[in-house]
């Protein structure tokens, strides 16, 4: 059971739009910066976002992050065959058992 | 270019001991923090362990606690991950990854993993 909570699948045509949501609480996504990944098939994951918003140069502006409360949004525009991946929210934990958390992973898939 | 490559997996009985390897090129090692993460066969990440830049500050997570040690030798460029009384449940691919700011977790860089089977 991991501590951020994400949809299992998620599902859209070439060209739509998909939203992804991380659920967790006040002791990690509410106040800690959200980071997402996308790992393709066979590889390692990679950052798609940081801090909420934020986007690591290379990765297109079709790719967004919003966070609101103890939950964050990735959003994908001008969905491509190429975005078929698990998408991983993450942020850190400041409980007891302070530590990093990630979401149980989503699978896009493009129709 | 920044590359990370990590050796050491492999089989190993339940009880063993197993030590990981991260060696880093292409930035200063020195200047950053370090994450291990794993994933077991068909599933999601799971955050392991962090080390600061100067490995003064360390975290685990509960599931590894007491029973893994990370460490790192900046002379060498390179992250450890010491794991004893390995368990099937520990049974996974492990990443390093290079992580750009203390306690927010934003992993920029990974290896490739390195694959940890704990079975008799």
């Amino acid at each position: 059971q991991s501590v951020l909570t994400q949809p299992p699948s998620v599902s859209a045509a070439p060209g739509q739009k998909v939203t992804i949501s991380c659920s967790g609480s006040s002791s990690n996504i509410g106040n800690n910066y959200v980071s997402w990944y996308q790992q393709l098939p066979g590889t390692a994951p990679k950052l798609l976002i940081y801090d909420n918003n934020k986007r690591p140069s290379g990765i297109p502006d079709r790719f967004s992050g919003s966070k609101s409360g103890t939950s964050a949004t990735l959003g994908i525009t001008g969905l491509q065959t190429g975005d078929e991946a698990d998408y991983y929210c993450g942020t850190w934990d400041s409980s007891l058992s302070a530590g990093g958390v990630f979401g149980g992973g989503t699978k896009l898939t493009v129709l | 270019q920044v590359q990370l490559v990590e050796s050491g997996g492999g089989l190993v009985k339940p009880g063993g001991s197993l030590r990981l390897s991260c060696a880093a090129s292409g930035f200063t090692f020195s200047d950053y923090y370090m994450s291990w993460i794993r994933q077991a066969p068909g599933k999601g990440l799971e955050w392991v362990s962090y080390i600061s830049s100067s490995g003064s500050t360390i975290y685990y997570a509960d599931s590894v606690k007491g029973r893994f040690t990370i460490s790192r030798d900046n002379a060498k460029n390179s992250l450890y991950l010491q794991m004893n009384s390995l368990r099937a449940e520990d049974t996974a691919v492990y990443y390093c990854a290079r992580d750009e700011a203390a306690m927010v977790i934003i992993l920029d860089y990974w290896g490739q993993g390195t694959l940890v089977t704990v079975s008799s």
